[in-house]
């Protein structure tokens, strides 16, 4: 399973760009790069995925290296109710077609008033 | 609204006492997995299903079982609880080909006491 690296905590002022990085150095050609968030203990939440061009949705943009090592995922105006866990998570695939999400332990993104 | 419904939210409970989760999805989604969540443990699959009938342990089954006798519902069972199954459960769903996200539920704490 490819494995992500990524900073335990980060703090972001509100109304700034919130970069969150993720190392997947062992990632395969054919796996996506997905990010959830999880606020306090709610469900996780997904945000935005992609396979190696840089994506965009309502909610966030993210960048994949072109060596696909790395990524980041940018919140281009943060509030307040961005506070949360950000997971990075590489899709494995496994038997007959069923995919796991493998969490790792995120990284906590504090928005300060 | 699309969503995923676990009941209860909140559950106290003694050992041994068997006790059911349940999981409903409004998504017509053919895979949907249990996850629990412990600190310093992050997300860890417990079951997962691909469709009706069809169930496979995830990382961590022991102690849990699952049926999937309809698409839209997925409930957990623990037959005999234990105090470290104490835990924060979520389930999720998804389609199962193609590259879309997860829904997760809201969550279920439950105690054994």
């Amino acid at each position: 399973d490819a494995k992500t690296t990524q900073p335990p905590s980060m703090d972001c002022a509100e109304g700034r760009a919130a970069n969150l990085p993720c190392n997947h150095s062992t990632i395969s050609g054919n796996e996506y790069v997905y990010w959830y968030r999880q606020i306090h203990s709610q469900g996780p939440q997904y945000i935005i995925h992609g396979l190696k061009n840089n994506e965009t949705n309502e909610m966030a943009s993210l960048i994949i290296t072109e060596d696909r090592k790395s990524s980041t995922l940018i919140l281009p105006h943060a509030t307040l109710r961005d506070t949360a866990v950000y997971y990075c998570i590489v899709r494995v695939a496994f038997s007959q077609g069923a995919q796991k999400l493998v969490f790792g332990q995120g990284t906590r993104l504090t928005i300060n008033p | 609204e699309a969503q995923v419904t676990q009941n209860p939210r909140y559950l106290i409970t003694v050992t041994g006492k068997k006790l059911t989760v349940t999981c409903s999805q409004n998504m017509n989604h053919e895979y949907m997995s249990w996850y629990r969540q412990d600190p310093g443990l992050g997300l860890r699959q417990i079951y997962y299903s691909m469709n009706v009938e069809v169930t496979d342990k995830g990382d961590v089954p022991e102690g849990y079982k699952v049926s999937r006798k309809e698409k839209r519902n997925f409930p957990l069972i623990l037959e005999s609880p234990s105090p470290n199954q104490t835990s924060l459960y979520f389930c999720a769903s998804r389609y199962l080909t193609g590259n879309t996200e997860a829904f997760f539920g809201q969550g279920t704490r439950l105690t054994v006491v």
